[in-house]
């Protein structure tokens, strides 16, 4: 079993939709959490941190679930541009994150 | 502000030939340095980490090497390359002991 396991998708939704990503993790003792996007032949910018209580950047929302070891990603009114994979990520400490395989979504006109 | 430098772009090398990419971060002291490699429609594979000059972790076997000569210079090596060795390197950095990573714009390397 992947230590960071994300559905690949690809998730294909309209302008204006919501969609939600989840990312389970299998280490209990995993620390911080992040969201980052990655843009086709580009490098991976740090979308949002994951905290316990929950998080909202504008129309992102990130939630993180300790108890069933999983965080999510919510997209709301979704843009052309929000098109890309979405990385999760998970740090047990600070030296050393894993990443997952990441989930593309498509946002059509 | 922070900036994190790649070079090259990109780079296509023989089979067996040596391999030196270079990263180099400013506006900052003391940073954590990590080098990945991503695999066609793959996620992010570590490959090595330094919280210090000549700190260096590895995290998988392989013929590639890592060195950081000074603070913010981050080297990635090989003697010699292998087909599998293709891929997009992608250097980052973090502020010490923080864990949110920043990323250069990658080398993408085609070994042929």
């Amino acid at each position: 079993r992947k230590e960071v396991e994300q559905d690949p998708g690809p998730f294909n939704v309209p302008e204006g939709a919501t969609v939600a990503f989840n990312c389970t993790y299998s280490n209990s003792a995993s620390q911080s959490f992040f969201w980052y996007r990655q843009d086709c032949r580009k490098e991976p910018k740090l979308l949002m941190s994951v905290y316990s209580s929950g998080n909202e950047d504008g129309r992102f929302t990130a939630q993180l679930n300790r108890a069933s070891q999983y965080i999510s990603l919510l997209i709301r009114d979704s843009k052309l541009s929000d098109s890309a994979t979405y990385l999760c990520v998970v740090n047990t400490n600070a030296g050393k994150s894993t990443f997952g395989d990441g989930t593309t979504l498509t946002v059509k006109p | 502000s922070q900036t994190i430098h790649q070079w090259p772009a990109t780079l296509v090398q023989p089979v067996g030939s040596p391999l030196s990419l270079e990263c180099t971060v400013e506006g900052t002291s003391n940073p954590n340095l990590y080098w990945y490699r991503q695999a066609a429609g793959r996620g992010l594979q570590l490959l090595f980490y330094s919280v210090g000059i000549g700190q260096i972790s590895s995290e998988v076997p392989q013929n590639l090497s890592a060195s950081r000569p000074q603070d913010r210079q981050f080297i990635l090596s090989s003697k010699k390359l292998l087909l599998s060795d293709s891929g997009f390197y992608l250097c980052a950095w973090s502020e010490y002991r923080a864990y949110e990573q920043y990323f250069g714009p990658g080398t993408r390397l085609t070994v042929t």
